[in-house]
């Protein structure tokens, strides 16, 4: 059962503009939700993070919204870098069980020069 | 300490053998993780550690897999009588137990069964 859902597997964004990447849910008692970016040849790399009883989290360039009533976040870049070129993967827990993090399939984020 | 390391990087193995995987976590973390990750899909839970106790599995995780982590360290995964669909990228994560959810990825093991 696919609970957590990145519906594009991939974007292509200029470099210099905004690269909006999004992520759907559907267990309502997912309470934290993870944004992890992924180069070759590596593991997964923690981006952000952002608790239900938030709407937005920011940390530099990178921004997550979390709409809850829509069940749905998106990961803003901004300014997007070549070097942000990587596969993003939305994750999300419940309360007390976050050791079984649900993971979408990932969108592959391609920022040109 | 540079983060989690898993050992071996590759692995090619025939049909029925059986492989062992390494993962040495972040040295102060208490929670280890192991996931499997198919082409196309994001990482799945297979079972995790705190301290030297299992204290969960997936249904994902058959007979044929076992996981231990002797003294609260490294972590090893085995997998008997390997079949064709094994063939994954096998990752581990550790994570401190502080109340956050954060959990940080070995570069994995990529296991093609022949």
């Amino acid at each position: 059962d696919q609970q957590v859902k990145q519906n594009s597997p991939s974007l292509s964004v200029q470099e210099g503009r905004i690269s909006i990447l999004n992520c759907d849910y559907t267990n309502s008692m997912f309470d934290y939700f993870l944004w992890y970016k992924k180069y070759p040849a590596e593991g997964p790399t923690f981006l952000i993070s952002i608790s239900s009883i938030k709407d937005k989290n920011e940390d530099g360039r990178f921004t997550v919204f979390l709409n809850k009533s829509a069940k749905h976040l998106s990961l803003h870049i901004v300014p997007s870098q070549p070097g942000d070129s990587a596969v993003y993967f939305c994750a999300a827990s419940e309360p007390y069980n976050n050791n079984d993090m649900r993971f979408g399939a990932g969108t592959r984020l391609t920022v040109k020069p | 300490d540079t983060g989690v390391s898993q050992d071996p990087r590759h692995k090619i193995t025939k049909r029925g053998q059986n492989v062992t995987f390494r993962c040495d976590p972040i040295s102060e973390h208490n929670r280890l993780y192991w996931y499997r990750q198919t082409l196309g899909q994001g990482p799945e839970f297979l079972t995790y550690f705190q301290n030297e106790a299992q204290l969960e599995k997936s249904r994902l995780l058959s007979d044929r897999f076992s996981a231990e982590r002797p003294k609260g360290s490294f972590s090893t995964l085995e997998i008997q009588r390997t079949e064709q669909g094994d063939s994954a990228m096998y990752l581990c994560a550790s994570s401190l137990w502080s109340g956050t959810y954060e959990q940080y990825f070995g570069p994995g093991t990529r296991l093609t069964v022949t």
